[in-house]
């Protein structure tokens, strides 16, 4: 069973340079979000998706994009890396309400020198 | 908006004891849930256990239990016959109405368990 799954697991960007983290999951959820979790801290919400083609900003939005063309995929897009997007990134999915748990991919750690 | 408060920065307990990591909450949604995540060294997010507001008995699953007090705003994590595997960052955290039924979760900061032999 693969869930949700997540590539890169590491990854370090120059100042000024972009990337995409991938995130895809296989369980045919509506619902997929983007976390980010800083050193010693719990996770944020960076942005979200309800559905293909739907997707709205999350509290930290800034400096990342997102895309979601298919049920399947929900890729975070940075722009311009800053040393302050150095973190963990977490794509997660629901297939509703959160009565149970989300599901998590396991991580993209960002290092941004 | 939700806010999920963890007062013990770390927690060092020996093997095979009973440990209550503590989480209160702040909401004024009647209907709310709560969750516990155990984050151990490798980085992955694992889901623990979970209690709806309205549920009229506290959660267990297996060795976890949710000490759930509503009128207090406690929603304390109880590890009983803790284990050395049980070392981890653990989380509480609440989830918060977005648009169109999506759901986040808003989590507190965490709190370091160390189990010692």
């Amino acid at each position: 069973n693969a869930g949700v799954t997540q590539t890169p697991k590491f990854r370090i960007l120059k100042i000024g340079q972009s990337m995409t983290l991938q995130c895809t999951q296989d369980m045919n959820h509506n619902y997929m979000y983007w976390y980010r979790q800083d050193p010693g801290m719990g996770l944020k919400l960076i942005y979200y998706s309800v559905g293909a083609g739907i997707t709205d900003k999350g509290e930290v939005p800034n400096g990342y994009n997102v895309s979601r063309s298919t049920t399947e995929d929900f890729p975070l897009r940075l722009e311009l890396a800053a040393p302050s997007q150095t973190s963990v990134y977490f794509c997660a999915s629901s297939p509703g309400r959160l009565n149970t748990e989300a599901f998590f991919g396991q991580g993209t750690r960002l290092t941004v020198v | 908006a939700q806010k999920i408060t963890q007062t013990q920065p770390g927690m060092f307990v020996q093997e095979k004891e009973a440990v209550t990591l503590d989480c209160t909450y702040d909401t004024s949604d009647p209907s709310y849930g709560l969750f516990w995540y155990k984050q151990p060294s490798s980085g992955e997010m694992i889901f623990l256990i979970y209690q709806g507001s309205y549920d009229q008995q506290n959660a267990t699953e297996g060795r976890y239990s949710l000490n759930f007090q509503k009128a207090r705003k406690s929603a304390n994590l109880v590890i009983s016959a803790s284990q050395l595997g049980d070392s981890a960052m653990y989380f509480c955290a609440m989830r918060e109405d977005l648009i169109q039924g999506a759901q986040k979760l808003v989590f507190g900061q965490g709190t370091r368990l160390t189990i010692n032999p």
